[in-house]
C-alpha cells in the first residue's frame, strides 16, 4: 500500500547531542511537510518542501533543519536538542496542484529529550 | 488569515449514538478547503473527509458526514453510529484556494476535540 512511513517511531536522545527523524513516502507527492506536535495541541508546521524548494516558516528555530534528498526522503536534524523539543514529529505529504491537495500523515516519531 | 475554532475540548458519546464535533472558521479568502482529522492515542494522523467551500453538497464518507453552512462559517463533523474505535482527538482545518482551484498556503488548524466513546 502506498504510504508515508517513518522511522525510528520512539526516539530518545540526549540533551545536546543530534539527532535526524527520517520520512519516505510512496505516493510519489511532490510536497513533503515536517510537523511538530507538543502534548494536547495542534501540530505546528516547522517546514515544508515543494519538490526541492525548501520553504521554512518564520517562527521556526534554526536548531530545526530539513533535507530532502530525493522525492521519496525526507529527513528532520535536530542539531542540539532541548528539553523542549521533546515532543512528535509528523511528517506529511502532498500532491500540490491538483485541486483538493489533502496531506497524509505518517505515523509520527515521539522524541524524548533526557 | 485564517482561524479555525473548536469549540468543544471533549465530548463523550454512547457506542452507536451519532455525534457532531463542532468546527468554526474565518478566513478572507474567497475559496478554501476544510478538513478533518482524526488522531488515535498512537499519534497518526488519519484523514476523514473533506469540503471544498464551492461544492453544492455536503461532504460523506461513510460513517462519516461534514455538516457545511458556508453563511455561519460552520463545518460540523458528523460520526454516525459511533464505534468505539472512534475515541481520539478530532482535529479541523482549512487551507485557501486560489481561482485555478488549487490549494496554496499552509493547513490552519483548530485546538482539537477529544472524543470519548463509552460502550
Amino acid at each position: 500500500d502506498a504510504m508515508v512511513i517513518q522511522n525510528p517511531r520512539y526516539q530518545v536522545t540526549q540533551f545536546g547531542k543530534p539527532v535526524t527523524l527520517s520520512c519516505s513516502q510512496t505516493l510519489n507527492h511532490n510536497v513533503m511537510y515536517w510537523y511538530q506536535q507538543k502534548s494536547s495541541q495542534a501540530p505546528k508546521l516547522l517546514f515544508h518542501y515543494y519538490d526541492k524548494d525548501f520553504n521554512n516558516e518564520a517562527d521556526t528555530p534554526d536548531n530545526f533543519q530539513s533535507r530532502r534528498p530525493n522525492t521519496s526522503f525526507c529527513f528532520l536534524d535536530i542539531r542540539s536538542p532541548g528539553l523542549g523539543d521533546a515532543a512528535m514529529y509528523l511528517c506529511a505529504t502532498s500532491r500540490e496542484g491538483t485541486g483538493q491537495e489533502t496531506q497524509y500523515f505518517g505515523p509520527g516519531t515521539r522524541l524524548l529529550v533526557l | 488569515a485564517q482561524k479555525i475554532t473548536q469549540t468543544q475540548p471533549g465530548m463523550f458519546v454512547q457506542e452507536k449514538e451519532a455525534v457532531t464535533l463542532d468546527c468554526t472558521y474565518d478566513t478572507s479568502d474567497p475559496s478554501y478547503g476544510l478538513f478533518w482529522y482524526k488522531q488515535p492515542s498512537s499519534g497518526e494522523m488519519i484523514f476523514l473527509i473533506y469540503q471544498g467551500s464551492y461544492d453544492q453538497q455536503n461532504a460523506t464518507e461513510g460513517r462519516y458526514s461534514l455538516n457545511f453552512q458556508k453563511a455561519r462559517k460552520s463545518a460540523n463533523l458528523v460520526i454516525s453510529a459511533s464505534q468505539l474505535g472512534d475515541s481520539a482527538m478530532y482535529f479541523c482545518a482549512m487551507r485557501g484556494m486560489n481561482a485555478g482551484g488549487t490549494s496554496y498556503g499552509k493547513l490552519t488548524f483548530g485546538q482539537g476535540t477529544i472524543l470519548t466513546v463509552h460502550p
